[in-house]
This record gives structure tokens, sequence and C-alpha cells, in this order.
């Protein structure tokens, strides 16, 4: 079975301030891709990044950007210069036909 | 515009009255699935689909069906609703599995 660890249920950040979210998971699968997912107040998932499994180099978008570390099986994601609308539920999920998700870790970004 | 139409946003049933929620995309993607968002469980996926006439179990598919008749609708339904299906529950489509998903507006479902 694959299971994902978000271990910080809640996270606070100042305004324009840096932070970052872990996420571990298990599997035994070799291929598979890894995903962060945003869920604000609306309740709209929206993508934030991808990553591929077999790439070593990390995926950024703009202010968002992960830690990839295989062997460990972690997959974390900073958010840098924070800003008022990441304000949001932020879910870590991998595998590939069959995704499985975290338990999703609240920032809230402080005015 | 590229959407993920899923209906009805809010349902309240009773228990044992069959339903369905219905899921349609415009994008021609291959890929549909279903998920199930429950507080301090994030989504856990119900099923999936890889083509038409494609589909698959994912994680916690007891009391749910689906189908996958035509690539664009995958409707998912509750033969016998139970009040532990309360919850609130996503479609989602991309072009591949491992491709970006765009998800519906969710259902936000309770069982009495």
């Amino acid at each position: 079975a694959q299971t994902v660890t978000q271990s910080q249920p809640e996270m606070s950040v100042q305004e324009a301030e840096t932070v970052t979210l872990s996420c571990t998971y298990d599997t035994s699968e070799n291929n598979y891709y890894l995903f962060w997912y945003k869920q604000p107040p609306s309740r709209q998932m929206i993508l934030v990044i991808r990553q591929e499994a077999y790439k070593q180099q990390n995926a950024t978008e703009n202010r968002f950007s992960v830690n990839f570390q295989k062997a460990a099986k972690s997959f974390s994601l900073k958010i840098s210069d924070s800003q008022l609308g990441d304000t949001a539920m932020y879910f870590c999920a991998f595998g590939d036909y069959k995704l499985s998700f975290g338990a999703g870790t609240t920032v809230t970004v402080r005015a | 515009e590229a959407q993920v139409t899923q209906n009805p946003r809010y349902l309240i049933t009773v228990t044992g009255k069959k339903l369905t929620v219905t899921c349609s995309q415009n994008m021609n993607h291959e890929y549909m699935s279903w998920y199930r968002q429950d507080p301090g469980l994030g989504l856990r996926q119900i099923y999936y689909s890889m083509n038409v006439e494609v589909t698959d179990k994912g994680d916690v598919p007891e009391g749910y069906k689906v189908s996958r008749k035509e690539k664009r609708n995958f409707p998912l339904i509750l033969e016998s609703p139970s009040p532990n299906q309360t919850s609130l529950y996503f479609c989602a489509s991309s072009y591949r599995a491992t491709e970006k998903l765009f998800f519906g507006s969710g259902t936000q479902l309770s069982v009495l």
C-alpha cells in the first residue's frame, strides 16, 4: 500500500517570509510522480507543482520549489515570499494511475 | 472554457436511497478519477478510469460504483448510501494519470 505523511497539520508564516512543508511517502515502486496541490477556502483544488521521480532536478514554479530526496522518500515544498493568497490547505500526493494524498497542511499567511 | 463539471454541489439524502453524482469534462481527457475528502484524512481515491470502458478500484471503493461509457462522463453511483459516506467528493480528469489533474468544484454529500 502507498502511504503519504504530512507531519505538520498547521503552519503560520508572516507575509514575505518563507515556509517549508514536509512530506514523506512510502512505496516499493521506482517510477512515479509527485505533486503538491493547494486548496484555498473556495475548496477548489489547484496544482502547485509536479515532479517526476526519475528526474534528479528539483521542480520550481515561480515562488514554489521542492526538495525531492528519492532515497529518503521525501518531497518537501518551499513557499518563498509568502503572500496572503497563499493561505490554503496544501496536499502532497504521489503515484501514477493510483494516486495517494496526504492529510494536508493548513498554511496561514499573516499580514 | 475547459472545465470539469460536477453536479450537484450539495446533496442531502437518507440512508439507502440510491444516488448518482455526475461528472463531465470537455477537455478530451483520457484519465478520470473520483476522490472523497474527509477531515484529517486528506483525499482518498475511490475509483479511476484510464479510458472508456476501463475502470479500476482506488483505495476506498466499497459502497461505490462507476461507469465510463463515454470519454467525457464518469458518474459516481451510491447504490445504498450510508452515513459513513457523508463526505466531500471530487471528480478529476487529466490527459494522462501522471499529468496535472483538473478538479471539479466538489459535491458535499450528507447521508442521514
